[in-house]
Formats: structure tokens, C-alpha cells, sequence
């Protein structure tokens, strides 16, 4: 089973800045990774699939990158609206099964 | 735009059969090749996915869930449902319903859920 592993678990990132968030993955799983962007109380919103495409209406400071074990998320100038919890995601084909990384919680500095 | 959303019981006892359904709007949940999945959320923790259906009928659940997990779809009603059998406190949770794409080029994701309902386990 693969397991992701997300870090850091918190990132303190002031307004204005750049936020990287790591994704890394037990075996490869190609460029199969998404990326969620989750608010309180509120679902998961998508924000990139295929490692790498911007899902619908996601703004383009938000870019992800990274193939194989290893993935990153990017958000070039944070906005207040971008502080949340992110979950990378990765799908096994067999036995079939959605894996989620735990999250990396995104707080104002 | 699809819309999903969650419905069922907000508490449930200790060992009964907790059931949700989800209904999709904006799109028949028969067109596409689409699957539709169920994850969950206890409080304060991450996700977890518990299954997914296509409109043919064919699942594939969580192995840890497996045991107690059966998923349906209605698509006269455009709708999937969810139960779980003999739950324990530990079944607490929000649950989501998503819809699930598949690209050969970019995986399988969800791109479309719902706004999530709280189910509580408790006498």
C-alpha cells in the first residue's frame, strides 16, 4: 500500500510570500497526485490534478510540480483567502483505493 | 455545475447501520465515465476514502471498510447511497459524497463534492 507523506505538518508563511508544501509519495505513483485545498467547515476543494493541471477557476499563483515520489505545492504571493489545510492525494490502482496525505495545516505569520 | 448533496440521519446508535444518499443535480449521474465516491472526515483529523461506485453498478471499496460498506446507485433518482454497518464512536464523522474522474494521462481525483454531513455515533 502506498502511504503520503505530507510536511511541514504546520507552515507559517506571512501574507504576500511564497508557500511551498511538500508531498512525497512511498512508491512512485507517476504523475497520478491531486492536491486539496480545505477550509473549516467547509469541503475539499480541488486545485490540482495530474500533478500538475490547474483544476477549473483554481487562480495561477496556486502550481504543483514533482513526478514519481516526490511532489510539490506552490502559492506564489499568499492571499488571506490561501490560509488552510492542504491534502495531497494519490489513487492505487490495485487493490483500488484513494490515499490521502494527513495534511499540511497553511497559518498567517 | 454538478452540485452533490449529502443526506441521512444525524446520530445513529452504537451497532446499528448508518445510511446516507447523495443526489446529484446539474448533470445526470448517468452520462460521463464517471465513478461517485464516499469519504469521510472525523473531526479534527484528515480524510478518508470509503468507496465508490460507477453507474454500472460496479464498486470498490476501502479494504479496512470493505466488511461493512455496501454502496449503491438509483440513477432514476440520480442518486448513490451509502451504508455502514455496526458502527462504534469511532464511525463519527463528516461524510462527503465527490464526484470521480478518471484521465489516462492525470489519474484518477475528485473535482466536484458536497458539502459534507455530520454523522455522530452515540447512544
Amino acid at each position: 500500500e502506498i502511504v503520503m507523506t505530507q510536511s511541514p505538518a504546520t507552515l507559517s508563511v506571512s501574507p504576500g510570500e511564497r508557500a511551498t508544501l511538500s508531498c512525497r509519495a512511498s512508491q512512485s505513483v507517476s504523475s497520478n497526485l491531486a492536491w486539496y485545498q480545505q477550509k473549516p467547515g467547509q469541503a475539499p476543494r480541488l486545485l490540482i490534478y495530474g500533478a500538475s493541471t490547474r483544476a477549473t477557476g483554481i487562480p495561477a499563483r496556486f502550481s504543483g510540480s514533482g513526478s514519481g515520489t516526490e511532489f510539490t505545492l506552490t502559492i506564489s504571493s499568499l492571499q488571506s483567502e490561501d490560509f488552510a489545510v492542504y491534502y495531497c492525494q494519490q489513487y492505487n490502482n490495485w487493490p483500488p483505493k484513494y490515499t490521502f496525505g494527513q495534511g499540511t495545516k497553511l497559518e498567517i505569520k | 455545475q454538478v452540485q452533490l448533496q449529502e443526506s441521512g440521519p444525524g446520530l445513529v446508535k452504537p451497532s446499528q447501520t448508518l445510511s446516507l444518499t447523495c443526489t446529484v443535480s446539474g448533470g445526470s449521474i448517468s452520462s460521463g465515465s464517471y465513478y461517485w465516491s464516499w469519504i469521510r472526515q472525523p473531526a479534527g483529523k484528515g480524510l478518508e476514502w470509503i468507496g465508490r461506485i460507477y453507474t454500472s453498478g460496479s464498486t470498490n471499496y476501502n479494504p479496512s471498510l470493505k466488511s461493512r460498506v455496501t454502496i449503491s446507485v438509483d440513477t432514476s433518482k440520480n442518486q448513490f447511497s451509502l451504508k455502514l454497518s455496526s458502527v462504534t464512536a469511532a464511525d463519527t464523522a463528516v461524510y462527503y459524497c465527490a464526484r470521480d474522474v478518471y484521465d489516462i494521462l492525470t489519474g484518477y481525483y475528485l473535482d466536484y463534492w458536497g458539502q459534507g454531513t455530520l454523522v455522530t455515533v452515540s447512544s
